[in-house]
């Protein structure tokens, strides 16, 4: 079956490490997304990407890193830089266009700064 | 700039109708949707809308107009399973960015 797989679905980190939460997708889709939610909250963008080897800022990058190496594949570094990194992190991806575009999410990564 | 705007709680009762509605002010207009979001899960696709007007998809329409940004959700015959946060996104720019407005926190009571 296809869909949006992320891993892992809890993430401890001590504070001032690095670490970074996989989102893979086998839908073909070319547009993915990262979302941070916190408790109560709406989903803000982090940054997406509409095509391999190109990617966009989103309203909260700062702190962020990504990479879009693979069509399949959206890497999500959590950096040392982001200050407060405690929260419900979610990946997205859609087909590029058309009518009916819906967004795909998968279970999301709860991270825990300790 | 962008800004999606939805009211932050309604209440409503089992077996009841109810409308929450969604205002939307982007630089480009793709398409709209609107996703339902149980506590500490992934939000589920409810509806999409690009055109203007009503589209109906058994308990749960979608509403849109264009050219005033306004949306609503309408879910009618109210379960208790639809208590839920409910989330209005929208498609903009030139880069299809997808920005989701803060939610709707829905509690059904008996």
């Amino acid at each position: 079956d296809g869909g949006i797989t992320q891993s892992p679905k809890y993430l401890f980190r001590k504070e001032g490490q690095n670490v970074t939460l996989s989102c893979e997708q086998n839908l073909n889709h070319d547009a993915m997304y990262w979302y941070r939610q916190d408790p109560g909250q709406g989903l803000r963008l982090i940054y997406y990407s509409q095509i391999v080897n190109d990617f966009q800022k989103g309203d909260i990058a700062e702190g962020y890193s990504v990479s879009r190496e693979k069509k399949e594949s959206f890497p999500l570094t959590v950096t040392s830089a982001q200050k407060n990194p405690t929260a419900f992190y979610l990946c997205a991806s859609t087909a590029q266009g058309g009518a009916k575009d819906e967004a795909f999410f998968g279970q999301g990564t709860r991270l825990t700064v300790v | 700039g962008q800004n999606i705007d939805q009211p932050t709680e309604m209440t409503a009762t089992e077996g009841a109708i109810v409308q929450i509605n969604c205002t939307y002010q982007t630089s480009g207009f793709n398409g709209l949707f609107w996703y339902q979001q149980h506590a500490g899960e992934a939000p589920t696709f409810l509806s999409y809308n690009v055109l203007d007007g009503l589209e109906e998809k058994g308990r749960f329409s979608s509403f849109l107009s264009r050219s005033k940004g306004y949306s609503y959700l309408l879910l009618k015959e109210l379960q208790m399973k639809d208590s839920a946060s409910y989330l209005c996104a929208v498609f903009s720019g030139g880069y299809n960015k997808l920005i989701f407005g803060a939610g709707t926190r829905l509690a059904v009571h008996p």
